[in-house]
């Protein structure tokens, strides 16, 4: 059974405007969450990360929000930009037991020019 | 060279074929990781080594045997393998199996058996 779910598989959003891309999850253990970023023919790069303490943590034009109460994290883009566009997974972790992230089937992000 | 390198790139193989995938990490990192993703699935942890020692094996069939002869070097030995394991096969690495800032991810070997 799958603990972390993005059920859209894709987005198209215009350059400048705000992408949304979300998350859920199952397992109410989880603690820490992150999400990472693809590029075709590379291996996904971690982007930003937020603790289950906090409800939001912010880098530049990247923001996490996240509700424990909905079990639903969120990451926006904004402005977007073209170079955004790549496949964005969600990840979720227990920060006690093993060392494991829990992935999404990621989503994939197209911002048009 | 920085970061984790995985070889090869691409690998096709027939089901009787001996084969082995190579992660290699510069970053002093002492945990690493086999993650394999196949189409339309999330990334599945398959083995974690902490300091050399091999702490998870989640329920990998036996055609899929790690080996980690030191904190910067990872194998992925693969033998009699099955069509359905044709995936992308993903090294990370990380500081202490610390996930603060995430893994850092290979760029993968795409496997394809035929």
């Amino acid at each position: 059974d799958q603990q972390v779910k993005q059920n859209s598989p894709s987005l198209s959003v215009q350059e400048g405007r705000i992408s949304i891309l979300n998350c859920d999850y199952t397992n109410s253990m989880f603690d820490y969450f992150l999400w990472y970023k693809k590029y075709p023919a590379e291996g996904p790069t971690f982007l930003i990360s937020i603790s289950s303490i906090k409800d939001k943590n912010e880098d530049g034009r990247f923001t996490v929000f996240l509700n424990k109460s909905a079990k639903h994290l969120s990451l926006h883009i904004v402005p977007s930009q073209p170079g955004d566009s790549a496949v964005y997974f969600c990840a979720a972790s227990l920060l006690t037991g093993a060392n494991n992230l829990f992935f999404g089937t990621g989503t994939r992000l197209t911002v048009i020019p | 060279e920085t970061g984790v390198t995985q070889t090869p790139r691409h690998l096709v193989m027939g089901m009787t074929n001996k084969k082995s995938l190579k992660c290699e990490q510069h970053l002093g990192h002492n945990a690493m990781y086999w993650y394999k993703q196949s189409a339309k699935k999330p990334l599945e942890l398959m083995f974690v080594y902490n300091f050399k020692e091999q702490t998870e094996n989640n329920s990998v069939p036996s055609r899929f045997s790690p080996e980690c002869p030191n904190s910067s070097h990872l194998f992925l030995h693969l033998h009699t393998l099955q069509p359905e394991d044709s995936a992308l096969y993903l090294c990370a690495s990380s500081l202490g199996g610390s996930i603060d800032n995430g893994y850092t991810f290979g760029s993968g070997t795409r496997l394809t058996v035929v």
